[in-house]
């Protein structure tokens, strides 16, 4: 099993709602990522846990709240999030400083 | 502040010519390089990667050329191919135990028949 799995593929959800996203990898990568991309940028990193503890922290707003459950699992949760908040967020796995295997995405509208 | 620059929005490039795309970084600690491509909806998908010790990494019609004095790295792609439309995107990290990439801008790179 060579790829990175996220859900949903699409959510739109309003700035009460709560909401997470989910990543998954069975590549026995112990380091997983999240990042941002808005439309014709570059991704930008949000989060990076190593083995399952968070290590990098890019200074996200508290609204989007990781979780590694386990070394598989890499969830994101949603919170009062703003209408700017509207982007594609990527998951990505590696094992430690080797290339980065990334998901489809999860294309989020905030209302 | 962009640490990783690609100065060329878009590329076209006849079917079978060769596809040139270039990069610049600013930041000498970087010490690992990769281009990643990417298609509409869909994650970036890895393509080569070059470490700082190395000036050219070669991977079927992929090479990638690294020229740490001017903090350039250049994507080679030879021949070109329809298919290889897309999005690419350099990055670089500096080897903190996981990878903490900066991407460049991206250069969208179309391949006509």
């Amino acid at each position: 099993d060579t790829e990175v799995t996220q859900t949903p593929k699409h959510l739109v959800m309003g700035m009460t709602n709560k909401k997470s996203l989910k990543c998954e990898q069975h590549m026995g990568h112990r380091a997983m990522y999240w990042y941002k991309q808005k439309a014709k940028k570059p991704p930008e990193l949000m989060f990076v846990y190593s083995y399952e503890k968070l290590s990098i922290n890019e200074s996200v707003p508290s609204r989007f709240s990781p979780e590694c459950p386990n070394s598989s699992l890499l969830n994101l949760h949603l919170h009062a999030l703003q209408p700017e908040d509207s982007a594609l967020y990527l998951c990505a796995s590696s094992h430690a400083d080797d290339e980065q295997f990334f998901g489809p995405g999860t294309r989020l509208t905030v209302l | 502040d962009q640490q990783v620059k690609q100065n060329s929005p878009s590329l076209s490039v006849q079917e079978g010519r060769i596809s040139i795309l270039n990069c610049d970084y600013t930041n000498s600690m970087f010490d690992y390089f990769l281009w990643y491509k990417k298609y509409p909806a869909e994650g970036p998908t890895f393509l080569i990667s070059i470490s700082s010790i190395k000036d050219k990494n070669e991977d079927g019609r992929f090479t990638v050329f690294l020229n740490k004095s001017a903090k350039h790295l250049s994507l080679h792609i030879v021949p070109s191919q329809p298919g290889d439309s897309a999005v690419y995107f350099c990055a670089a990290s500096m080897n903190t135990g996981f990878q903490k990439l900066v991407f460049g801008t991206g250069t969208r790179l179309l391949v006509s028949p």
